[in-house]
């Protein structure tokens, strides 16, 4: 149970294109779901928290504009990345929480998406 | 801000050796994850951890959650290479507040 599923896993674009990426709970619903960036070796960095039928909550430092998150569906989420720079390339991982008022708060991940931005 | 120091941040040892990871905080967690992650792929999760002192084996693996909920450590016993990856705690503060993540342990076992 509590798969996370993501897609594309990898994909190469054009400096001024955008890109959508989709992330699916495959058995539970969502309410929550996660973005991430990360760099090599180290550490996820939160980009932002999406909720099921509301407004994303971007971290600070996150352009709002730039990085565009839908999450029509207790099942999906997208995060668009809106005109890409080749500084936008990286991993991006979606996450989603299966028991939010529960006492825990595991997260599942999806597989991560590599983006390269020529 | 909340914060989880994760050590050590690099780990290089030889199959068969005993190693530990610590996770520790000033604030305490109502919950705390341990996940490994290989090199382009998504975290994969390990174990939860919610009750203050609670020990979790996962076979050569050893979870331990600290009295205080404020600190956790990971021990593999007799590594394989096949252990090697990103090993990352994240702490939760309750309340639907997001997690708090350390920094990374990545651990190189050498055959």
């Amino acid at each position: 149970g509590a798969v996370v599923s993501q897609h594309p896993s990898r994909v190469i674009c054009k400096s001024g294109t955008s890109v959508k990426i989709e992330c699916r709970s495959l058995d539970f619903q969502a309410t929550t779901m996660f973005w991430y960036r990360q760099f090599p070796k180290q550490s996820l960095m939160l980009m932002a928290t999406s909720n099921e039928g509301s407004k994303a909550t971007y971290e600070q430092g996150v352009e709002k504009d730039k990085f565009l998150i839908n999450h029509a569906s207790l099942t999906l989420s997208t995060l668009t990345v809106t005109s890409a720079h080749p500084e936008d390339s990286s991993f991006y991982i979606c996450s989603a929480r299966d028991n939010p008022t529960g006492s825990t708060d595991t997260q599942y991940f999806g597989p991560g998406t590599r983006l390269t931005v020529l | 801000t909340q914060l989880l120091e994760q050590s050590p941040q690099f780990l290089s040892i030889q199959e068969g050796e005993n190693l530990t990871v610590y996770c520790n905080s000033s604030s305490v967690f109502s919950s705390l994850q341990w996940y490994r992650q290989e090199p382009g792929e998504g975290p994969v999760l390990l174990v939860t951890v919610v009750t203050g002192g609670e020990v979790k084996k996962l076979k050569r693996l050893t979870f331990q959650f600290g009295d205080a909920r404020k600190d956790s450590s990971l021990h593999i016993t007799a590594a394989q290479p096949g252990d090697t990856g990103l090993y990352l705690c994240a702490g939760s503060p309750g309340n639907n507040r997001k997690l708090i993540w350390g920094l990374g342990t990545s651990l190189a076992v050498n055959p």
